[in-house]
């Protein structure tokens, strides 16, 4: 089974401090996401990456930056933290090929409040 | 832009009934992905249909894909408690859009 884990289940961080969310999967997988999931709204996609030092835009990318050195890790950096980035963050993963063609495999989420 | 709607917001149900939740798109769609998420969980993939006018079946859900392929549909049949948890249909475009979800409460 794909495993894919973000390292804290839970997370207080005050504004304007700068905070790194990390995401590591252990299955060779080239695709890897980084969404935020609010009530209401869904699942929104901040960032996604294809490859290693390779990162595209997703939907909602501003007050965000990822960094992807390694293949396993993806991680989502929070410049300058707003209260209005409070929220659950979910990482995922998913093979290659085209990437709304794949099923992606989620981790637990981080619970980021940012005071 | 892609738009993806999801209906209902909530349903409750009593144990035993049916639920349907329904997830339309304002284009027309190459495929469809449904995801689970259960109460303090992650969301879990369920199933991908791809060809207009799709059935697809899971023990007692069963995934549509519209003969347009603009809409998508899981009905499960007689729910238990432990099918609580949030639907969300995710479409493509050059990535997948999540709707925003059905939650689903299953009262025993």
């Amino acid at each position: 089974d794909v495993k894919v884990t973000q390292s804290s289940r839970y997370l207080v961080k005050r504004t304007g401090e700068k905070v790194f969310l990390e995401c590591v999967q252990d299955m060779d997988h080239e695709n890897m996401f980084w969404y935020r999931q609010d009530p209401g709204l869904g699942l929104r996609l901040i960032y996604f990456s294809y490859d290693v030092k390779m990162k595209e835009k997703g939907d909602i990318p501003e007050g965000y930056s990822v960094s992807r050195e390694k293949k396993e890790r993806f991680s989502l950096i929070l410049e300058s933290a707003s209260t209005n980035q409070t929220s659950m963050y979910l990482c995922a993963s998913s093979v290659p090929g085209q990437i709304s063609n794949q099923p992606q495999h989620f981790g637990d989420g981080t619970r980021l409040s940012i005071l | 832009g892609q738009q993806v709607m999801q209906i209902p917001q909530y349903q409750h149900v009593q144990e035993g009934e049916d639920f349907t939740t329904y997830c339309n798109s304002s284009t027309t769609l190459s495929n469809i992905q449904w995801y689970k998420q259960r109460p303090g969980g992650h969301p879990v993939f369920l199933i991908q249909l791809v060809k207009s006018g799709e059935v697809k079946k899971q023990k007692r859900l069963t995934f549509q894909f519209g003969e347009a392929k603009k809409n998508s549909s899981l009905h499960i049949t007689a729910t238990q408690t432990t099918d609580v948890g949030t639907y969300f249909c995710a479409v493509n475009t050059d990535k997948l859009i999540f709707g925003t979800g059905t939650r689903l409460q299953v009262f025993p």
